[in-house]
């Protein structure tokens, strides 16, 4: 099957710094999505982004499909932003997911 | 408010009594599909569902059992739970098969003993 590298596999930030995390897929795929998992356990669609650029106030999103990578960027984090991010792609009809980058953001 | 609400959110229980999970979404979602949560292992899909009375496994799908009889609910049952089964559940729902983002409900944390 499609296999789903992330990285950084743990990022320690300090309140205000940008970070670049990364998620580098084996295959083509129908789509690919960007999840933060908070630390109460819930999962939240950040993005939805198959291909191209978004942006979502201090996130964005960048998929290169040609290339097989996705970048997702957090700028001026916040505590807030601590928790887990999980890249995951779809291919034929499974939702394959990455093992996550842990975020922990400083005060 | 658009959403997917699963139900326990927690259930500590015993070895072979028989649980279900239910699963609902207000979106008018084609697609739906459980995944299991496991420290170390990720994320897997247990079961999903392309339609109503459309079912098919996912890469767990041992000891597990899912129905789609309505569009909006998508159960999960363990007919015989085992102590390998203690896991964080989640379900989600997308417009259709591979289209639109998924949602996810709040999980739901089991524990078999």
């Amino acid at each position: 099957g499609i296999q789903v590298e992330q990285s950084p596999p743990d990022l320690i930030l300090q309140e205000g710094a940008n970070s670049t995390l990364r998620c580098n897929f084996s295959d083509s795929v129908n789509n690919l999505q960007w999840f933060h998992q908070n630390p109460w356990g819930q999962l939240i669609n950040l993005f939805y982004i198959p291909s191209g650029t978004k942006q979502n106030g201090r996130l964005s999103a960048t998929t290169v499909a040609t290339e097989r990578y996705s970048l997702l960027y957090i700028s001026s984090s916040q505590t807030t932003d601590s928790g887990v991010y999980f890249c995951a792609v779809t291919s034929g009809s499974r939702l394959t997911f990455g093992e996550g980058t842990q975020l922990t953001v400083n005060p | 408010e658009a959403q997917v609400t699963q139900n326990p959110r927690y259930l500590i229980t015993v070895t072979g009594k028989k649980l279900t999970v239910t699963c609902s979404q207000n979106m008018n979602h084609e697609y739906m599909s459980w995944y299991r949560q496991d420290p170390g292992l990720g994320l897997r899909q247990i079961y999903y569902s392309m339609n109503v009375e459309v079912t098919d496994k996912g890469d767990v799908p041992e000891g597990y059992k899912v129905s789609r009889k309505e569009k909006r609910n998508f159960p999960l049952i363990l007919e015989s739970p085992s102590p390998n089964q203690t896991s964080l559940y989640f379900c989600a729902s997308s417009p259709g098969q591979g289209v639109g983002p998924q949602h996810f409900g709040d999980g739901t944390r089991l524990s078999i003993l």
